[in-house]
């Protein structure tokens, strides 16, 4: 079975604060998939990033980056100089390849993060 | 491209009441899911498909669930009676073959039941 935690139910942080987000994900597949979402407060679910479990390297996208650890089965999301339009919901998941994982994308419980000004 | 299309965006009906939930994914994609979002219980999928093929539903809560997709761009969830509980945000995605650009996910539809 595959579970993806995020311990972190609420975090709130003044603007121009770093923050990161964490994530802890199961799995028994040997190959597999990490995302990060965002619902902002319109309710969308936005694709942030993807990346596959054979690849470690570490990526930073303008203010997010992204640290993945296969030892430690973490996803860590860090958003430096956060901004107020960074409020909202942020999703860690996690999708298998193989069995009756294939296909399945599952999502920790979200992370309620607030950028007060 | 318009991205993955749902409607309605709320629905509020009574209890005991037909609901049917609209979905149509992005041209080209082969793979389609139903997910349901409560406080309670998060993002749940209820149910895939492949090719307009259901392949796994063992998310669907209860027989009063049901899902179809009648071609590649169309697909419909519904419940039938509905019950309070039923009362969600309902998101349709879709993705590629690969998934390489993620699951893209429609902007939900609100169901109040009462």
């Amino acid at each position: 079975a595959q579970k993806v935690t995020q311990a972190q139910t609420e975090i709130s942080v003044v603007e121009k604060e770093d923050v990161t987000l964490d994530c802890v994900y199961e799995t028994r597949d040997t190959t597999y998939y990490l995302f990060w979402y965002k619902q902002p407060p319109s309710g969308e679910l936005v694709f942030l990033i993807r990346r596959n479990s054979f690849d470690e390297q570490n990526e930073i996208s303008g203010r997010y980056s992204w640290n993945f650890q296969k030892s430690t089965s973490s996803f860590n999301f860090t958003i430096t100089a956060s901004q107020v339009v960074d409020s909202a919901v942020y999703f860690c998941a996690l999708r298998g390849a193989g069995g009756t994982s294939y296909g399945k994308l599952t999502f920790g419980q979200g992370t309620i993060l607030t950028v007060h000004p | 491209d318009a991205g993955v299309i749902q409607s309605p965006r709320h629905e509020v009906t009574e209890m005991g009441q037909e609901v049917t939930l609209r979905c149509k994914p992005i041209s080209g994609h082969d793979y389609l899911f139903w997910y349901r979002q409560t406080m309670m219980r998060g993002l749940e999928l209820l149910i895939y498909f492949n090719n307009n093929v259901p392949i796994d539903d063992s998310g669907m809560p209860e027989d009063r669930f049901s899902a179809k997709m009648p071609n590649a761009s169309f697909s419909t969830l519904k419940i039938q009676p509905s019950e309070p509980r039923d009362s969600a945000v309902y998101f349709c995605a879709s993705r590629t073959r690969d998934g390489g650009h993620g699951y893209t996910f429609g902007s939900g539809t609100r169901l109040t039941v009462v």
